[in-house]
């Protein structure tokens, strides 16, 4: 089944512990994105990738790290989670022409932080 | 950071009712314009790409058009049902700009009543 996968799906943790989120998708997709879903604000993108070892900001990256040294993973990584970081966040993945995201993202289940 | 504006941002229809609801985007610069459903519990999901001025694509009962040049898109649902009620997002591309940047609007949230 082609599907994009994070892990875990919830998380309590407390500040300046480092963590780890996972992404990865099984359809080949060259490109691969982070976005973050608080109330209010919408979906806003954190970091995505173009290919591998091909990374970019997005309108909201600070306190986050990403990497892409395959295909399939797009790990999100946050080096000292504060409480301003509780949030949902997604992971997506698409294929992607040479200029820009022009076809459709597909999502994964979303993943719950809770920083205390 | 570009605006994508949706509106209204909730809408209460009755079973049956037809219904449509805007993405406005800037008009400059156009490359896609993508529209996603996401139901409460669940991960948005893809309903349509745009990229041509004119377009007008059909999923169903859905249905979605696009002026590039005045810079918005019309969301359509025909005999709306209450498996419709979701959030419905569009995503705002734009030429020239971080080739994977898209741009989300808050999104209009639809409530179909039985």
């Amino acid at each position: 089944e082609a599907q994009v996968t994070q892990n875990p799906r919830y998380l309590i943790t407390v500040t300046g512990k480092k963590l780890t989120v996972t992404c990865s998708q099984n359809m080949n997709h060259e490109y691969m994105s982070w976005y973050r879903q608080d109330p209010g604000l919408g979906l806003r993108q954190i970091y995505y990738s173009m290919n591998v070892e091909v990374t970019d900001k997005g309108d909201v990256p600070e306190g986050y790290k990403v990497s892409r040294k395959e295909k399939r993973n797009f790990p999100l990584i946050l080096e000292s989670p504060s409480p301003n970081q509780t949030s949902l966040y997604f992971c997506a993945s698409s294929l992607s022409a040479l200029t820009g995201v022009t076809y459709e993202q597909y999502f994964g289940p979303g993943t719950r932080l809770t920083v205390t | 950071i570009l605006n994508v504006e949706q509106s209204p941002q909730s809408l209460h229809v009755q079973e049956g009712d037809s219904t449509n609801f805007t993405c406005s985007f800037p008009s400059s610069n156009f490359y896609a314009l993508h529209w996603y459903r996401w139901e409460t519990a669940k991960s948005p999901e893809a309903l349509f790409v745009m990229t041509l001025n004119g377009d007008e694509k059909k999923k169903g009962r859905i249905s979605a058009t696009l002026n590039t040049k005045e810079g918005y898109s019309y969301l359509y649902i025909k005999g709306s049902q209450p498996e419709d009620s979701a959030t419905y997002l569009c995503a705002f591309k734009d030429y020239g700009g971080s080739q994977g940047n898209l741009i989300f609007g808050k999104g209009t949230k639809l409530s179909v009543k039985p």
